[in-house]
């Protein structure tokens, strides 16, 4: 079984500010992690992932996410938030054997000018 | 390269009707296709995926059905619509990594009205 919790439903952020959005995650064997974006009537959009390596994983737009596996998380930051980041962002996690991720149930992410 | 094209955009339908949504992808073959659908509040569920023509998975049993009829076309259906069914409707596509390490990649979704 697989599952993701992103804790914060909401993160309000102030414009040049650094934001994290936090993701933890729980799995059978090696995970694949996933960050991605969704703005308003759109679809997701990919931001990063996390395979194996380097536990900072560099993505679109400037995000970065760090894979930490004793605390079984993945958290997205971003060293200085834009208003343009304003949108909803979903965690994602797949094992090796699975063709279906299991995603959270996404973080809204407020930047104010 | 790979784009994903979903139809239409927006559709409103009354109760009853029967329901085609389409979603076509370009540049890629033989890729992993998943319907889901994502209520007001927010949460994805997957209704379907497919690894293959006519290869259909189930994930929540309702009155949608899915169809695979060509390796980069996906169809949701519906013979009849319940207001339950609104929302919207998003297709996705993954490639086939060897360790099946790709991402999702989404359409721009359907918002369908059920009135």
């Amino acid at each position: 079984a697989q599952s993701v919790a992103q804790p914060e439903d909401q993160v309000n952020v102030a414009e040049g500010n650094p934001l994290t959005v936090k993701c933890t995650y729980s799995v059978s064997g090696n995970p694949y992690l996933f960050w991605y974006v969704q703005y308003p009537n759109r679809g997701l959009q990919f931001l990063l992932k996390y395979i194996t390596g380097d536990n900072l994983v560099k993505g679109s737009y400037g995000f970065e996410a760090e894979f930490n596996k004793s605390q079984t998380s993945f958290h997205l930051k971003k060293p200085s938030a834009l208003v343009s980041d304003s949108a909803l962002y979903f965690c994602a996690v797949r094992s090796g054997g699975s063709y279906i991720p299991t995603f959270g149930r996404g973080t809204s992410l407020i930047v104010h000018p | 390269s790979q784009t994903i094209h979903q139809w239409p955009a927006t559709l409103v339908q009354p109760v009853g009707s029967p329901l085609s949504l389409e979603c076509t992808v370009e540049g890629t073959s033989n890729p992993n296709l998943y319907w889901y659908r994502q209520a007001a509040g927010r949460g994805l569920q997957l209704l379907f995926y497919s690894v293959g023509i006519g290869q259909i998975s189930s994930e929540v049993p309702q009155n949608l059905s899915a169809s695979r009829p060509q390796d980069r076309q996906f169809i949701l259906s519906s013979k009849k619509l319940l207001l339950s069914d609104s929302g919207f409707y998003l297709c996705a596509w993954s490639g086939r990594g060897m360790w099946n390490n790709q991402p999702q990649h989404f359409g721009d979704g359907t918002r369908l009205s059920i009135l």
